[in-house]
C-alpha cells in the first residue's frame, strides 16, 4: 500500500521564479495537507484540501497557492519566489477532514531557491 | 495560539540507555496528539496517536504517554539503538483541523 507520494524529490529555483510541486496521498485517504518546514524547525501549516477546495489556510501569501484534483492529489504553487521560500515542502493525507485518525506525511520536497 | 516546546533540544545516549523525551503544549483543548520521527532531510514517520481521551499509546519499544491537564506528553524508547538516532517531532491537533508541531528532540544514540 503506498503511502503519500511527493513530486519531484529535489528542486532548484531561481528568486522570482514561480514552482509547482506535487502530493498524491495515501490510498483510501481524501484531504491533503501542505506544511513548510525550515532548516532547525518544526513543519509550519500552509493549507488544507478537501472535496477540491481550500477549506483553511495558515499564515502564508497569497503567492502560496493550491489545488486538489477529483482523485485526491494536489498541487502546491508558490510565485514569486524568495530566497525565504527554501525549506522543505511535506504533504500529509488523512483519512477525514478532520484528522481524527492522524496524519500521514511524504518524504516531502526540497526547494532551494537562488 | 498554541505553542508546543520540546525539551531537551538535543540529547546523546548510550545504546542501550532508555530515552525520555518530552513535549508540552500552552492549549489543553486538543483532539489529538501525534509523535513523528524524523530522519536527516526527510519526511515525517508517524510512530504514535495519542487521542486526547486516552493516557498513553504503545507501540514495540515505544510508550507515548498524555496528561492533557497539564499540556504534557512523553516518549519513553526502551533499550536504545543505533538505529533510533533521528530527531523526533511532537504535534498537537486542535479544533481547527491542523497540526501545531514543535522544533522537535534531536537524539543520538552511540554505539
Amino acid at each position: 500500500d503506498a503511502g503519500v507520494t511527493q513530486s519531484p524529490t529535489h528542486l532548484i529555483k531561481t528568486r522570482g521564479q514561480q514552482v509547482t510541486l506535487r502530493c498524491s496521498p495515501k490510498s483510501g485517504h481524501d484531504t491533503v495537507s501542505w506544511y513548510q518546514q525550515a532548516l532547525g524547525q518544526g513543519p509550519q501549516f500552509i493549507f488544507q484540501y478537501y472535496e477540491e477546495e481550500e477549506r483553511q489556510r495558515g499564515n502564508f501569501p497569497d503567492r502560496f497557492s493550491g489545488h486538489q484534483f477529483p482523485n485526491y492529489s494536489s498541487e502546491l504553487n508558490v510565485n514569486a519566489l524568495l530566497l525565504g521560500d527554501s525549506a522543505l515542502y511535506l504533504c500529509a493525507s488523512s483519512l477525514d477532514f478532520q484528522g481524527n485518525y492522524g496524519y500521514t506525511f511524504g518524504s516531502g520536497t526540497r526547494l532551494t531557491v537562488v | 495560539k498554541q505553542e508546543v516546546t520540546q525539551i531537551p533540544a538535543a540529547l546523546s545516549v548510550p545504546e542501550g540507555e532508555n530515552l525520555v523525551l518530552n513535549c508540552s503544549f500552552t492549549d489543553s483543548a486538543i483532539y489529538n496528539l501525534q509523535w513523528f520521527r524524523q530522519d536527516p532531510g526527510k519526511g515525517l514517520t508517524s510512530l504514535l496517536l495519542i487521542q486526547s481521551s486516552q493516557r498513553e499509546q504503545t507501540s514495540g519499544r515505544l510508550n507515548a504517554s498524555l496528561d492533557k491537564s497539564s499540556g504534557r506528553s512523553t516518549l519513553y524508547i526502551a533499550a536504545s539503538q543505533p538505529g533510533d538516532s533521528a530527531t523526533y517531532l511532537c504535534a498537537v491537533r486542535k479544533g481547527n483541523n491542523r497540526l501545531a508541531f514543535g522544533k522537535g528532540n534531536q537524539v543520538v544514540v552511540i554505539p
